[in-house]
């Protein structure tokens, strides 16, 4: 049972346009909802992270939106550039002990391509 | 100021061998995780570590796998006899501890471990 949905999988987006990447999640445990961006070869790094008592968080050119009643967040990436081009996980964890002990469920990911 | 470091960064195994992974969490964390990742996959997580102590091992096979944090040294996760299905890119996590911080967890690169 896949607790997190990230759609799309794959993405191509102009340069200087928005990257919208959603994801949805069933567990209402979840507390954390951070972002990571992936290269080629190389590990996860933690883009940007929103927790539910706020319904959106900007960092940036980076934005997330979050739907507590949807059980929703997106990553907005405005005036994507091609060293945007990335695979992007969302990814969301439990705070409460004995209720995950914090591991990260992750989606599946997106591959964005941004083209100039 | 270090981050998470995995050793060795690619791994070549056949099968029946053992594998021996290696992860130095962040200067200051005292939580590890290890997280498998498949091919176009997400990451999917298998086990939580604190200081000499497994806290969460869910996720882990039951048979082969085990990991380690031993009071000095790197925490360790060691795959016996691998077969070609274990052939994956293998992430360590680290978190600081609990408190505003909880959750948040920074990744090393990872090993890519290939069975021949």
């Amino acid at each position: 049972q896949q607790q997190v949905k990230q759609s799309p999988q794959s993405l191509i987006v102009q340069k200087g346009g928005i990257s919208i990447i959603n994801c949805a999640y069933e567990n209402t445990a979840f507390d954390y909802f951070p972002w990571y961006q992936q290269f080629p070869g190389k590990g996860p790094a933690l883009l940007i992270a929103i927790r539910p008592d706020v319904s959106e968080k900007k960092e940036g050119r980076f934005t997330i939106s979050f739907n507590k009643s949807a059980k929703q967040f997106s990553l907005h990436i405005m005036d994507s550039q091609p060293g945007d081009s990335a695979t992007y996980f969302c990814a969301a964890s439990s705070g409460s002990a004995g209720a995950g002990s914090y591991q990260l469920t992750f989606g599946k990911g997106t591959k964005l391509s941004v083209i100039p | 100021n270090a981050g998470v470091m995995q050793n060795p960064r690619h791994l070549v195994r056949r099968r029946g061998q053992e594998a021996r992974l290696r992860c130095s969490p962040m200067k200051g964390h005292s939580h590890v995780y290890w997280y498998r990742q498949l091919p176009e996959e997400g990451l999917k997580f298998m086990v939580y570590l604190q200081k000499e102590n497994i806290i969460d091992e869910s996720g882990m096979p039951k048979e082969r796998f085990s990991a380690e944090f031993p009071k000095e040294g790197p925490s360790i996760l060691r795959i016996q006899q691998v077969v070609r299905g274990d052939s994956a890119a293998y992430f360590c996590a680290s978190s600081p501890e609990q408190g505003a911080l909880k959750n948040i967890q920074y990744f090393g690169a990872g090993t890519r471990l290939s069975v021949l």
